[in-house]
């Protein structure tokens, strides 16, 4: 069975500063890896998936994630941190040819300060 | 303008009441799910559909049920089997390949904020 861990449940960082918010994942075969963002009351919105290709995926907002096969992970990262990027974030995955069904990760609180 | 809408926003339920959670979607998108999201727990799959007439259990089914009749519509049912009901549910939508496979995303709808009196 595929799972997802986010090993932080807040990660806090000053606007204009980069930012990182962790992402590992466990699947058979390959997975197709997504992060979603979501405000307060809201659905999820989607960010950026990793398919194939190149390692380093562009998304929305400026965000980008890299995913690295050999430590299964797909953290999400962008440049300079906004105080509207504050947010929760989930990690999910669902591996290759495994359908629809996604997994996601227990979500990762972002708070970004002036 | 295309999208998910899920209705009503908030829902208030008396114990050992059925409550119907609505989500419709114009994006003709084949598959819908259905998700519950509690504090700290991330999301979890209730039920989801490929196609029409059909659909399947997800990772906690028990207390729910859910009909395809029209590719549009995917309602969800909390019965009141559901002994612990209180939670946000998040209705979304997908677009299937002839496969069965889908790495495309799931679009999701504002969510349905479920609460037991």
């Amino acid at each position: 069975a595929q799972s997802v861990a986010q090993p932080e449940d807040q990660v806090n960082v000053a606007e204009g500063n980069p930012l990182t918010v962790k992402c590992t994942y466990s699947v058979s075969g390959n997975p197709y890896l997504f992060w979603y963002v979501q405000y307060p009351n809201r659905g999820l919105q989607f960010l950026l998936k990793y398919i194939t290709g190149d390692n380093l995926v562009k998304g929305s907002y400026g965000f980008e994630a890299e995913f690295n096969k050999s430590q299964t992970s797909f953290h999400l990262k962008k440049p300079s941190a906004l105080v509207s990027d504050s947010a929760l974030y989930f990690c999910a995955v669902t591996p290759t040819g495994g359908g629809n069904k996604l997994t996601f990760g227990t979500g990762t609180q972002l708070k970004v300060e002036l | 303008d295309g999208g998910i809408t899920q209705s009503p926003k908030y829902l208030f339920r008396k114990e050992g009441q059925n409550v119907t959670l609505s989500c419709e979607q114009n994006l003709n998108h084949d598959a819908m799910y259905w998700y519950r999201q509690d504090p700290g727990q991330g999301l979890r799959l209730i039920y989801y559909s490929q196609i029409v007439n059909d659909f399947q259990k997800g990772d906690i089914a028990e207390g729910y049920s859910v009909s395809r009749e029209k590719k549009e519509s995917f309602p969800l049912t909390v019965t009141s089997a559901q002994k612990n009901p209180t939670a946000f549910y998040l209705c979304a939508s997908s677009i299937v390949f002839s496969s069965g496979t889908s790495y495309n995303e799931q679009f999701f709808g504002p969510g349905t904020r479920l609460t037991v009196l």
